[in-house]
């Protein structure tokens, strides 16, 4: 049973653009949701995170929002660059307070010059 | 180190064979994570260290999956008796926990794994 779920497996925006990507859950006691971005051949790197008892958390051009009422939250990436190309993983935590993540399946991003 | 190192990069056995696998994480950081990325899916989380000790070991598949994080630094995942279904991607990732970035974790580039 998949409890964090991506269910777009690919999206293309041109660049300057917004691209937002969506990522839904099942399990009510996740308490901290984060956002990977991964490029071929490396490893996911850590892009932003927010807590449960928020709504809303802004860094640059990305900015993710948390829908708790629905399980769902997105990842707004505001204007969009060549360089955003890359897969997205958004991650969920439980309550134990370590870095055990679950990661959905990812959405490949591709941005358009 | 700047970053988690993980070697080597690509290893390809043969079915039944054994499998280690090196994770070198950064310097301080005491929370040392696997987890392993198959094809079109997200990691999944293997095993947790935290200093020495395995503090879950949850995701482990089955008894042929092992890891040792022995001097609480460097970690190794060792696999016996490979098989095909085993090929994946291993993802090691480390994190401080406490402070800034405590329970971020900070990923290497992957050990991948293919099994004939």
């Amino acid at each position: 049973d998949q409890q964090v779920k991506q269910n777009s497996p690919s999206l293309s925006v041109q660049e300057g653009r917004i691209s937002i990507l969506n990522c839904d859950y099942t399990n009510s006691m996740f308490d901290y949701f984060l956002w990977y971005k991964k490029y071929p051949a490396e490893g996911p790197t850590f892009l932003i995170s927010i807590s449960s008892i928020k709504d809303k958390n802004e860094d640059g051009r990305f900015t993710v929002f948390l829908n708790k009422s629905a399980k769902h939250l997105s990842l707004h990436i505001v204007p969009s660059q060549p360089g955003d190309s890359a897969v997205y993983f958004c991650a969920a935590r439980g309550t134990s307070n370590t870095g055990k993540l679950i990661f959905g399946q990812g959405t490949t991003l591709q941005v358009k010059p | 180190g700047a970053g988690v190192s993980q070697t080597p990069s690509n290893k390809v056995t043969e079915k039944g064979k054994y499998v280690e696998l090196r994770c070198d994480p950064i310097s301080g950081h005491t929370a040392l994570y696997w987890y392993r990325q198959s094809l079109g899916q997200g990691p999944e989380f293997l095993i947790y260290f935290q200093g020495t000790g395995a503090a879950d070991d949850s995701g482990l598949p089955n008894d042929r999956f092992f890891a040792v994080r022995p001097e609480g630094s460097v970690s190794t995942l060792k696999i016996q008796r490979t098989e095909r279904g085993d090929s994946a991607v291993y993802l090691c990732a480390s994190s401080p926990t406490s402070g800034t970035g405590a329970n971020v974790l900070t990923f290497g580039a992957g050990s991948r794994l293919t099994v004939l």
